[in-house]
């Protein structure tokens, strides 16, 4: 079964500085890779995704995150983090075949963003 | 704009009864999903559907039920509600062509069993 990893469960940076969360994963098969951002009280936005092709995917927000397929990763970067970014990040890992596909979630990183 | 309706947002109900969350997308989408969020947990599957009287068990199931009467909707049902079911429930649905997984997700429902 699948299964994703986020090793940090919060994190604080300050603004302008740079991010880089992590998450590990997994999966037997070529996997299909998520960032989604949680803002309190709401739902899942999705960053960006991962499927095939350049291993380097760029998202929403300024957003980024690298496929490293040899450390079975998939972590999101930003360059320069604003205060709008604080919020939780998921990472998730899409399985299963033809139309039968659902998405494994990590446990989250809450990113915290100070002045 | 196609969208994913959750209701209610917010529901605290008492221990032993029924409790039913309603999910309802207008995408058109063939699957649909509940997840809870929990702390520290991060979004479990409780059930999911791949189409119209198809439904699945998903990794946190027991005590729930749904049911896929048509494509729009996939209601949650809480069968004898426990505290251990105090949680924020989120439903999502998904376009599997091409074999895309990318959800959209419902803004939750907050549910508070005392």
């Amino acid at each position: 079964a699948q299964s994703v990893t986020q090793p940090d469960i919060h994190i604080t940076v300050s603004e302008g500085a740079s991010l880089e969360l992590r998450c590990n994963y997994s999966y037997g098969a070529t996997p299909y890779l998520f960032w989604y951002v949680q803002s309190p009280g709401q739902g899942l936005q999705l960053l960006l995704k991962y499927f095939s092709g350049d291993t380097l995917v760029q998202g929403i927000k300024g957003f980024e995150a690298e496929f490293k397929r040899s450390q079975s990763s998939f972590n999101l970067r930003k360059p320069s983090v604003h205060w709008s970014d604080a919020a939780e990040y998921f990472c998730a890992v899409g399985a299963g075949s033809g139309s039968a596909r659902q998405l494994t979630f990590g446990s989250g990183t809450q990113l915290t963003v100070l002045p | 704009d196609a969208e994913i309706t959750q209701s209610p947002r917010h529901k605290i109900t008492e221990t032993g009864r029924q409790v039913t969350l309603a999910c309802h997308q207008t995408w058109n989408h063939n699957n649909m999903f509940w997840y809870r969020q929990d702390l520290g947990h991060g979004l479990r599957l409780i059930h999911y559907s791949y189409g119209v009287q198809d439904t699945n068990k998903g990794e946190v199931s027991d005590g729930y039920s749904v049911s896929r009467s048509n494509t729009e909707d996939l209601p949650l049902t809480l069968e004898s509600a426990a505290s251990s079911q105090t949680s924020v429930y989120f439903c999502a649905s998904s376009d599997p062509s091409g074999g895309n997984t990318e959800a959209f997700f419902g803004q939750g429902t907050r549910l508070t069993v005392v």
